[in-house]
């Protein structure tokens, strides 16, 4: 049983299409985060969400935006692609950031290609 | 802000080699530190974190890291590399609610 789990694996899409990635946990964590892992290797946090609530959202477009309707999941939609969003996306959870940062669990990630 | 800086963004050993790979980090509070492996295609797993208990941390699949304040580094080993370590690397230091990434060093096992 996948602890961090993302739908898709692959997405291939043309540009200014509408996308969205899912993510689900089922280790009781209470964080949960979208990295994203450029061609270079680089992760990059973008957003962190803790018992649902945002608490991390760095500077990335308003085309990106991040749901999490029960602490179990986490989803990313992007508005409008853009070649330069073509990238592999992380989910991630850890057990509560309120006691300091901790080891993070990834899924196995969403290779996004924008054509 | 707490980062990390992975010296070498490729590193080849031949097998039954050391393993050295090199992190050091900047930190305005006493840092928790990660090693993290991504094998091709696959997602990032934790091989060995550092919590201020002790120095020197063994990981999973024979790895260990030791933290040196005065280098602000805490670097990865192995004793002898196998070819199935070849994979990417990621050393992370807590940064407020997440973890700050190295850019990776890529490690290549010859036979």
């Amino acid at each position: 049983d996948t602890a961090v789990s993302q739908t898709p694996k692959y997405l291939v899409t043309q540009m200014g299409n509408d996308k969205s990635i899912k993510c689900e946990q089922n280790l009781g964590h209470d964080t949960m985060y979208w990295y994203k892992q450029d061609s270079k290797k680089f992760l990059k946090i973008m957003f962190s969400y803790n018992n649902k609530e945002l608490i991390i959202n760095e500077t990335v477009p308003n085309r990106f935006s991040p749901k999490s309707p029960d602490k179990a999941h986490l989803n990313l939609h992007i508005n409008s692609l853009e070649l330069g969003d073509s990238a592999v996306y992380f989910c991630a959870s850890s057990q509560s950031v309120l006691s300091g940062p901790g080891e993070l669990f990834f899924g196995e990630g969403s290779r996004l290609t924008v054509l | 802000a707490q980062s990390v800086t992975q010296l070498g963004s490729h590193v080849s050993v031949s097998e039954g080699a050391l393993v050295l790979l090199r992190c050091n980090y900047s930190s305005s509070v006493p840092p928790y530190l990660f090693w993290y492996v991504q094998y091709p295609n696959q997602g990032l797993q934790l091989l060995l974190k550092y919590t201020s208990a002790a120095t020197l941390v063994k990981g999973i699949n024979g790895f260990e890291a030791e933290f040196k304040k005065s280098e602000t580094s805490f670097h990865l080993t192995k004793p002898s590399a196998h070819m199935s370590d070849a994979a990417e690397y990621f050393c992370a230091v807590g940064a407020g609610y997440a973890l700050n990434f190295g850019k990776g060093t890529s490690l290549l096992v010859t036979p």
